[in-house]
């Protein structure tokens, strides 16, 4: 069975400010990772994922995440945030047979002016 | 080209009538996810076809829900004698083709009320 955890359910910053939304996962076999967006009243949109190479994933807004085996962790960073970031983040895993994502609770990040 | 679309966007209905749901997946893409978003149990896995397959239904939370996906396209989810724990947004996502089975397309959503 799989399992993600989103330490924080809320993460309020002021614009321009880094962020980390923390994401850990466990899994008895090899997963692929995943960052979902979903804006205010909007469906949920792929941010990044890692599916094998490196690492370290960027998305094209400037979100990047870094895949931790060790620590099991894929926590998501923006170095500086805009007011257009505020969302919900959804961290998610798959990797059996079937594919079906299993999702952590979730983290609104809420960037103040 | 086009998204996943599904319909209709909001749906009211009665205690104890059944709904239907509709999906339309991105063209080409083999595998059709349905997940259902709640506040109390955030985002579920519900069922899950992959081409010519028998569907995997292992998180369906009862037997009042069934899917089928006809022609290896378009899916429907059924919910009969709906009960108020029901109302949720039921997502569908879609995956395959040149993007790959992994990445996952969500559409957005039908938002249902059981009254």
């Amino acid at each position: 069975a799989q399992s993600v955890t989103q330490l924080d359910s809320q993460v309020p910053v002021f614009e321009e400010a880094p962020v980390e939304l923390r994401c850990n996962y466990s899994s008895s076999v090899s997963v692929y990772l995943f960052w979902y967006v979903q804006y205010p009243n909007q469906g949920l949109q792929l941010l990044l994922k890692y599916l094998s190479g490196s690492t370290l994933v960027e998305s094209i807004n400037g979100f990047e995440a870094e895949f931790n085996k060790s620590q099991t962790s894929f926590h998501l960073r923006k170095p500086s945030v805009h007011i257009s970031d505020t969302a919900e983040y959804f961290c998610a895993v798959t990797g059996n047979a079937g594919n079906m994502l299993t999702f952590g609770g979730g983290t609104r990040l809420m960037v103040k002016p | 080209g086009a998204g996943v679309s599904q319909s209709p966007s909001n749906k009211v209905t009665e205690k104890g009538k059944d709904v239907e749901l509709r999906c339309d997946p991105i063209s080409g893409h083999t595998a059709l996810y349905w997940y259902r978003q709640s506040l109390g149990q955030g985002l579920e896995f519900l069922i899950y076809f992959q081409g010519n397959s028998a569907p995997d239904k292992s998180g369906l939370p009862s037997d009042r829900f069934s899917a089928e996906r006809t022609g290896g396209s378009v899916s429907t989810l059924t919910i009969q004698r709906t009960q108020q724990e029901d109302s949720a947004v039921y997502l569908c996502a879609s995956s395959g083709g040149l993007a790959g089975l992994y990445e996952q397309y969500f559409g957005p959503g039908t938002r249902l009320t059981v009254t």
